[in-house]
């Protein structure tokens, strides 16, 4: 088990360019997470998946962003049109089920930087 | 609406000092979790301990101690005898029972250990 893998760890892109991170989460893991985090603050909490479903979305995901889990395995995160604003630390993270409540398991993240 | 306050953004200690992080929740229900995350600067963000509401009893892990008191809507973290590995970020974060699996983060305690 070699954890959360998330893909690339940082990207450049020009504002307006198209930018698709991947998260590969923790085999067997069913609840799958994404979460933005700038400078200086904590994770906010964009959207959840279980399986392939995607349960919950935060208003912080707005109609540029778009995450699928085709298969309930990997997932990824995309943004069209990036905006300055959106320079931050997507963070994903993934759960077992075995567990009622149990904690969720961090990547690296992908480090966004937009020019 | 749940909130987590981490009132000292950034502390800094001598090696082999006692230190302690300090955080706050606000929430309306009944059932809730509270969880610590480390976040060194590789950017992962590591889990370190997951307390349920119903449950008061303090815990200690080695270095590591918490105190968990619903009075005062406190879940503070101790370290005792820090060490310069100790550097990182701490987050404090809350799950609420009726929220679903969103974790809502405070904005975190910078704690450097200076040899």
């Amino acid at each position: 088990d070699t954890g959360v893998s998330q893909d690339p760890r940082h990207k450049i892109t020009k504002r307006g360019q198209n930018v698709t991170f991947r998260c590969d989460p923790i085999s067997e893991h069913n609840r799958l997470y994404w979460y933005r985090q700038t400078l200086g603050q904590g994770p906010e909490f964009l959207t959840y998946f279980q399986n392939e479903a995607q349960l919950e979305k935060s208003r912080l995901l707005s109609d540029r962003f778009s995450a699928e889990r085709p298969k309930g395995s990997f997932s990824t995160l995309e943004i069209q049109r990036t905006e300055q604003g959106d320079s931050a630390m997507y963070l994903c993270a993934s759960s077992s089920p075995s567990t009622l409540n149990t904690e969720a398991f961090f990547g690296q993240g992908t480090r966004l930087t937009v020019v | 609406a749940q909130k987590v306050t981490q009132a000292q953004t950034e502390i800094s200690v001598v090696e082999k000092e006692d230190v302690t992080l300090d955080c706050v929740y606000e929430t309306r229900d009944t059932t809730y979790y509270l969880f610590w995350y480390k976040q060194p600067p590789s950017g992962e963000l590591v889990f370190l301990i997951r307390r349920n509401s119903f449950d008061e009893q303090n815990e200690i892990s080695g270095r590591y101690s918490w105190n968990f008191q619903k009075s005062t809507s406190s879940f503070n973290f101790t370290i005792t005898a820090s060490q310069v590995v100790d550097s990182a970020v701490y987050f404090c974060a809350l799950r609420e029972e009726t929220s679903g699996s969103r974790l809502t983060f405070g904005e975190g305690t910078q704690l450097t250990v200076n040899p």
